[in-house]
């Protein structure tokens, strides 16, 4: 089972907003990690975006919105990117990254779909 | 302003090696670590390893241990990552990333180097 699971696809108009869940393979407990978020467009590399490990403890990356923000569900031992208020320019990947056992792990990404 | 120059593509055989160079320019050299990436055509992202230019230290992904080293040259602001023993499935596009010690906030990246691997 991967470390992070994330789902292959999602889709939503503009306007809306999004949650993009990042999931933690079972006995890693979501609580303690950094969870790191990164967005990339077609040819492009990938852009830091925020880093969240509690309300009272996150970074949000330079110049980049708060339309995006993160949180946990912690019943769900998932981690969240919410992007409200969608935009065409959001259409993207989205890929969730923890530290986990010496090694930085990545999801396996969410296509983002503004439609 | 920051910059991550990345040299230009390789067409490499398979056994062969291949050493991708990340020029860093705009900020002080050893105080960033040194991340590299890679990405396969159409699929996610794969951390390789992590290079502190101060120290020279180096932590190497699993996958690539015995086949991948980080290096770099501190007069050129240079690192350098040189993977071994290709086969067909490392072909990828190779990133590097710069980031504070200890922390997953890869702030600055380069621009990407594809690399193929084709007998």
């Amino acid at each position: 089972q991967a470390v992070l699971t994330q789902p292959s696809s999602l889709s939503a108009s503009p306007g809306a907003s999004a949650s993009l869940a990042c999931t933690l393979r079972s006995g890693i407990n979501v609580g303690t990690y950094n969870i790191y978020w990164y967005q990339q467009k077609p040819g492009s590399p990938p852009q830091y975006l925020l880093r969240y490990k509690s309300d009272s403890d996150k970074q949000q990356g330079s110049g980049v919105p708060s339309r995006f923000s993160g949180s946990k569900d912690a019943s769900a031992n998932a981690a969240i990117l919410l992007i409200s208020g969608l935009q065409s320019e959001d259409e993207a990947d989205y890929y969730c990254m923890i530290w986990h056992s010496s090694a930085w792990v990545f999801g396996g990404g969410t296509k983002l779909t503004v439609l | 302003q920051v910059q991550l120059v990345q040299s230009g593509a390789e067409v490499k055989k398979p056994g062969a090696s291949v050493k991708v160079s990340c020029k860093a320019s705009g900020y002080t050299f050893t105080s960033y670590d040194f991340n590299w990436v890679r990405q396969a055509t159409g699929q996610g992202l794969e951390w390789m390893g992590w290079m502190n230019p101060n120290s020279g230290n180096t932590g190497y992904a699993q996958k690539f241990q015995g086949r991948v080293t980080m290096t770099r040259s501190t007069s050129i602001s240079t690192a350098y990552m040189e993977l071994s023993s290709l086969k067909s499935e490392d072909t990828a596009v190779y990133y590097c990333a710069r980031n504070r010690a200890n922390s997953g906030s890869f702030d600055y990246w380069g621009q990407g180097t594809l690399v193929t691997v084709s007998s």
